[in-house]
């Protein structure tokens, strides 16, 4: 699976828009990118992921550069509960030789301030 | 999303002893399921990755006859770790998927060897 580069800390209002990048610039033709949180002592969450067009569902958008070496995932108004450690992955869709395991970098920890 | 459900969600145990952490899907038919450790501070690390009906498949350094891994059928995985020590102390994780779907996560196992 492609590497992928997150700043280690990030802040944010609390309303604003929380925009986290990813770099993952050895990304291969059949590799998604995906986002996960994960809440201080819970489980990851799944957020969103994407190939090569933009997401949107409830929880984020996510913006992928037409090169696919970038990628930001977009929290429009950003609230307390957003505070969490955010991973970036990227790695082939769900089946494949690897059974679409992932594999968790350091992730960016985004912490949301009043 | 899917639920997946992980008990105990904290077990303190004996050194010496061995204990058993259940990973159920509860609305959908897992034909994977991944066991992830987490120690503080650190992010997630892949231990085994267990498909319905065959043996898990251990990432390289994790010990198979430490970490017993049971996937006997498509909604329960169970990861035994035998013989526990101090430094097995640390946050277990569980992630199930169907074919062609994202993984979902457990909330997590904080397991304290003394």
């Amino acid at each position: 699976d492609a590497k992928t580069t997150q700043p280690p800390s990030m802040d944010c209002a609390e309303g604003r828009a929380a925009n986290l990048p990813c770099n993952h610039s050895t990304i291969s033709g059949n590799e998604y990118v995906y986002w996960y949180r994960q809440i201080h002592s819970q489980g990851p969450q799944y957020i969103i992921h994407g190939l090569k067009n933009n997401e949107t569902n409830e929880m984020a958008s996510l913006i992928i550069t037409e090169d696919r070496k970038s990628s930001t995932l977009i929290l429009p108004h950003a609230t307390l509960r957003d505070t969490a450690v955010y991973y970036c992955i990227v790695r082939e869709y769900a089946g494949g030789t690897s059974y679409g395991k992932l594999t968790f970098g350091q992730g960016t920890i985004l912490t949301v301030h009043p | 999303g899917a639920v997946v459900s992980q008990h105990p969600s904290r077990v303190i145990c004996k050194s010496g002893t061995s204990v058993k952490i259940e990973c159920r899907s509860l609305d959908f038919q897992a034909t994977t399921m991944f066991w992830y450790r987490q120690f503080p501070k650190q992010s997630l690390m892949l231990m085994a990755t267990s498909n319905e009906g065959s043996k898990a498949t251990y990432e390289q350094g994790v010990e198979k006859d430490k970490f017993l891994i049971n996937h006997a059928s498509l909604t329960l995985s169970t990861l035994t770790v035998t013989s526990a020590h101090p430094e097995d102390s640390s946050f277990y994780i569980c992630s199930a998927k169907m074919v062609n779907t994202e993984a979902f996560f457990g909330q997590g196992t904080r397991l304290t060897v003394v």
